[in-house]
């Protein structure tokens, strides 16, 4: 079957220290993958989707990069956190972009202190 | 540049009563996804939909396609059914991005 899994659950970070969330999905080969961020108070946002290893396309500019360094998983990084990078991140995955169905990880609570 | 807009952002109801959530979204797309968010964060998806109706338990999705409309209705509704409820639609957000484009979510509260 199908499976996503992401980690970790929540996450409390000080400012200044590196991030690094782990996406690995199971079940599926060469899948479209997505980060997506949820601020304070607004919708998630897409923030970087990838077609293939090694492709990845930024949404918006921020303090945030991705990777793909295997065919099922997907990282989302960053060097040094700011507070506004604070947010409930979200993984996704769909089999291609004409796939109508996307599968959802549970997401990750980060707080930067 | 494809909006999703949802109504109410918040609702407030006794257990028992019939929830309507309405999502509204400006491009025309081929399908769309309800989420619901639990206080802790996480994310389960509850219907993916591209034409009429569907139905999960006491959930009940319907979505009309040439008015850019999907609702998600809630029967005898339970304070188990407090959480956030999100759509997205399956468009291109803007810029030739590929990926889905969400709502802000309506916060439902279900008063014992």
């Amino acid at each position: 079957s199908q499976t996503i899994h992401q980690w970790p659950a929540t996450l409390v970070q000080p400012v200044g220290s590196p991030l690094s969330l782990e996406c690995t999905v199971e079940g599926t080969s060469n899948p479209n993958l997505y980060w997506y961020r949820q601020a304070a108070g607004r919708g998630l946002q897409l923030l970087f989707y990838s077609v293939g290893i090694g492709q990845i396309s930024s949404e918006v500019p921020q303090n945030l990069s991705a990777s793909r360094p295997q065919d099922r998983q997907f990282i989302l990084s960053s060097k040094k956190l700011l507070l506004s990078d604070s947010g409930f991140y979200l993984c996704a995955w769909r089999e291609d972009r004409y796939s109508y169905g996307y599968t959802f990880g549970s997401g990750t609570r980060l707080t930067v202190v | 540049k494809n909006e999703v807009e949802q109504s109410p952002q918040n609702l407030t109801a006794q257990e028992g009563e019939f929830i309507t959530i309405n999502c509204s979204y400006s491009v025309g797309i081929s399908a769309l996804h309800w989420l619901q968010q639990h206080p802790g964060g996480g994310i389960v998806s509850l219907f993916m939909l591209s034409s009429g109706k569907k139905k999960h338990g006491r959930l009940i999705a319907t979505i009309n396609i040439q008015e850019k409309h999907s609702s998600l209705h809630i029967t005898a509704s339970h304070p188990r059914d407090s959480a956030v409820y999100i759509c997205a639609d399956i468009g291109r957000t803007g810029g030739g991005a590929d990926g889905l484009t969400f709502g802000k979510g309506t916060h439902l509260i279900i008063q014992p």
